[in-house]
C-alpha cells in the first residue's frame, strides 16, 4: 500500500477564497483522521470518521470547516471562506481498528492564505 | 482541562550518548500512551505504544517508560544517532480515538 496520500503538498489562496484539501486514507483502515499542526497550538484532532460516518468533530473551529467521507477511500476537508489564521499543516491520517490505535499520517498540505 | 507538557527547548546530545524525553501530562487519566517521531516535511510516524498497566516498553534502542502516578513517560533513545535527530511527539489516549497530541520536543544529536 502506498501509505495515507493527501493532495495537494501545498496550497496558497487568498482570503476569502474555498479551499478542499483530499486524503486516500490505508485501504482496509476503519479509521480517519483529520489534523492541524501549527508552532502555536501543535497537533489538533478536527474531526474523525469510522466507517466513512463522522464520529466526533469537536475540534473543527468553526463552521467555515466542513468534511465529508463519501467512501471508503475518500475524505475531503473544506475551507470556506478561508482566512490567514486557517494558515497550517492539515494532515489525514488513518487506523485499522481500536485496539492499539496506531494512526498512519500522510505527508500533509501546507496551506497559506494570504 | 486536559493537558500535556513535553519540553519545548530542544535537546542536544552526542552520538552515542543516550537521549531522554519527557512527556508529562495533568487531568487526565490515559490508557495508553504513545511515542511518535515527526522529520521537518513530513507526517508523524508511530514509534511505541504503552499501555496504563505496562512500567515499560522496548524496541531496539528505545525504551518508553509510563508512571500513572507521576503522570508521567520517559522516552530513552539508546547508542543515538545523528539520523535520530528529529521531533518527537507524545500522544495520550482513553477509550476512543480522541488521541491528544503533545507540542513535541526537537531532538539533535551531534556526530
Amino acid at each position: 500500500d502506498a501509505g495515507v496520500i493527501q493532495s495537494p503538498r501545498h496550497e496558497v489562496t487568498e482570503m476569502g477564497q474555498e479551499v478542499t484539501l483530499r486524503c486516500k486514507p490505508i485501504s482496509g483502515h476503519d479509521y480517519l483522521f483529520w489534523y492541524r499542526q501549527t508552532m502555536m497550538r501543535g497537533l489538533e484532532l478536527l474531526i474523525y470518521f469510522n466507517n466513512n460516518v463522522p464520529i466526533d468533530d469537536s475540534g473543527m473551529p468553526e463552521d467555515r470547516f466542513s468534511a465529508k467521507m463519501p467512501n471508503a477511500s475518500f475524505s475531503t476537508l473544506k475551507i470556506q471562506p478561508s482566512e490567514p489564521r486557517d494558515s497550517a499543516v492539515y494532515f489525514c491520517a488513518s487506523s485499522q481498528t481500536l485496539q492499539g490505535n496506531e494512526q498512519f499520517f500522510g505527508p500533509g498540505t501546507r496551506l497559506t492564505v494570504l | 482541562s486536559q493537558k500535556i507538557e513535553q519540553n519545548s527547548e530542544a535537546l542536544n546530545i552526542q552520538e552515542g550518548k543516550t537521549a531522554t524525553l519527557t512527556c508529562n501530562y495533568t487531568n487526565y487519566s490515559p490508557a495508553y500512551l504513545q511515542w511518535y517521531r515527526q522529520d521537518p516535511g513530513r507526517g508523524p510516524v508511530f514509534l511505541l505504544l504503552i499501555r496504563e498497566n505496562e512500567k515499560e516498553k522496548r524496541k531496539e534502542r528505545l525504551k518508553v517508560t509510563f508512571d500513572t502516578t507521576l503522570k508521567q513517560s520517559l522516552f530513552h533513545i539508546t547508542a543515538s544517532q545523528p539520523a535520530d535527530s528529529a521531533t518527537y511527539l507524545c500522544a495520550l489516549g482513553a477509550g476512543g480515538f480522541k488521541t491528544i497530541f503533545g507540542a513535541g520536543t526537537r531532538l539533535f544529536v551531534k556526530a
